[in-house]
């Protein structure tokens, strides 16, 4: 079965601070699909990142980084310099590529908060 | 192109009714999924719409229903309402085509159900 875990549950910054938020997910598929999402006060969640299981590429975006490594089945994410406007619930997500189980899973998620 | 819309976007009912909620996929989007978000449960995969046909279903009771149009509208369906239901559902679309790989989900602003 397919799991992922963020073992932090809330996060408090000030901001300019840097911040990473992890991700450890679980599955014997080698075909998966990591992704990030943020669910600002207004409850829609808004897409941040989408990552296959054979990219293990580093990928920045802005103030956004992410950090996939497959060997401790992990997919870390970094928000440098932090704002306000990233006072969020962040969501990691796996969706297997095929059969029963091509939903997506989503952990726990974490609250940040960036304080001025 | 417009997002994914979902109506209502907040509803009140008693124990024992049944509620309809209605989601409208981005303009393209043929597969749509429904997520329940509760506090205790997190984020959970109710069920998947690909060309009018559930591809997929988390792990719910029947009372939880669905369908999809064919212009990809897709509405959920409650019976019998328990107070545990009462959550944020969120609805999203995908440009997914049915297979291969898959793709990320845009997620609407979600209907937010008290069941009293």
């Amino acid at each position: 079965a397919q799991k992922v875990t963020q073992a932090q549950t809330e996060i408090s910054v000030v901001e300019k601070e840097d911040v990473t938020l992890d991700c450890v997910y679980e599955t014997r598929d080698t075909t998966y699909y990591l992704f990030w999402y943020k669910q600002p006060p207004s409850g829609e969640l808004v897409f941040l990142i989408r990552r296959n299981s054979f990219d293990e590429q580093n990928e920045i975006s802005g103030r956004y980084s992410w950090n996939f490594q497959k060997s401790t089945s992990s997919f870390n994410f970094t928000i440098t310099a932090s704002q306000v406007v990233d006072s969020a619930v962040y969501f990691c997500a796996l969706e297997l590529e095929t059969g029963a189980n091509s939903k997506l899973t989503f952990g726990k998620g974490i609250t940040l908060s960036v304080r001025p | 192109k417009a997002g994914v819309t979902q109506t209502p976007r907040y509803l009140i009912k008693t124990r024992g009714q049944q509620v309809t909620l209605s989601c409208s996929p981005i303009s393209g989007h043929r597969s749509v999924s429904w997520y329940q978000q509760t506090p205790g449960q997190g984020l959970q995969f109710l069920f998947e719409y690909f060309s009018e046909t559930q591809r997929n279903k988390g792990n719910f009771p029947g009372r939880f229903s669905g369908r999809q149009f064919s212009n990809s509208r897709s509405e959920m369906n409650v019976s019998t309402l328990e107070l545990g239901d009462s959550a944020l559902y969120l609805c999203a679309s995908s440009p997914w085509a049915g297979q291969g790989a898959r793709n990320e989900q845009f997620f609407g602003p979600g209907t937010r159900l008290t069941v009293l």
